[in-house]
């Protein structure tokens, strides 16, 4: 297991395109998160999942943006009618449940919106 | 809500120098507390992490304490390398979620 896997590690879309990002956990993770992160900033909550139940979302998270976890394995991150403003770095983290806490990132998918 | 806060922003060492940064959180109930290294154009990387029930933990040149009472935590880097160079996250999160709040984070700057 190589860890978190994220595609597309670069994207750029113009702005009012939909996007989608793909996030795959270490394979035996059953919590995963996405987290946003702007320049020179640190992380920002999304998001987390439980297996195939999504826990927990931010007021981050708009109307806009949704993520799904089918089967409990990868996940995905859409982000319809792309604004400027959701130009930032995406990143997806996992972590073992039943008191394991630390949690893993993967490289992230950097969004920009022109 | 959880809130961290991180000082310094930035930080110029000398190499073989020791480092400290420094991160205060609000939330009583914040339990667990890792530290991140994040790299230019790479995700953040565990370097090392503590539990509130444990006051110091040290790996190699790298310790982190926490101080409960005055919800305060810190990274400790001794004998700095060049390759120390690099953004440094402290995190905070809550028993149950799991979910991490992050510091505004400090650049580390290791000078041969």
């Amino acid at each position: 297991d190589t860890g978190v896997s994220q595609d597309p590690r670069h994207k750029i879309t113009k702005r009012g395109q939909n996007v989608t990002f793909r996030c795959d956990p270490i394979s035996e993770h059953n919590r995963l998160y996405w987290y946003r992160q702007t320049l020179g900033q640190g992380p920002e909550f999304l998001t987390y999942f439980q297996n195939e139940a999504q826990l927990e979302k931010s007021r981050l998270l708009s109307d806009r943006f949704s993520a799904e976890r089918p089967k409990g394995s990868f996940s995905t991150l859409e982000i319809q009618r792309t604004e400027q403003g959701d130009s930032a770095m995406y990143l997806c983290a996992s972590s073992y449940l039943q008191g394991h806490t630390e949690a893993f990132f993967g490289q992230g998918t950097r969004l920009t919106v022109v | 809500g959880e809130n961290v806060e991180q000082h310094p922003s930035t930080l110029s060492v000398q190499e073989g120098d020791s480092a400290v940064i420094k991160c205060t959180y609000s939330d009583s109930a914040s339990n667990y507390f890792p530290w991140y290294k994040q790299e230019l154009g790479k995700g953040p990387q565990l370097i090392i992490d503590i539990r509130s029930n444990v006051g110091e933990k040290k790996d190699q040149r790298i310790a982190v304490t926490l101080n409960k009472t005055a919800k305060h935590f810190s990274l400790h880097i001794t004998e700095t390398q060049p390759e120390d160079s690099a953004v440094y996250f402290c995190a905070a999160s809550i028993r149950g979620t799991d979910k991490l709040i992050f510091g505004t984070g400090t650049r580390l700057q290791v000078f041969p």
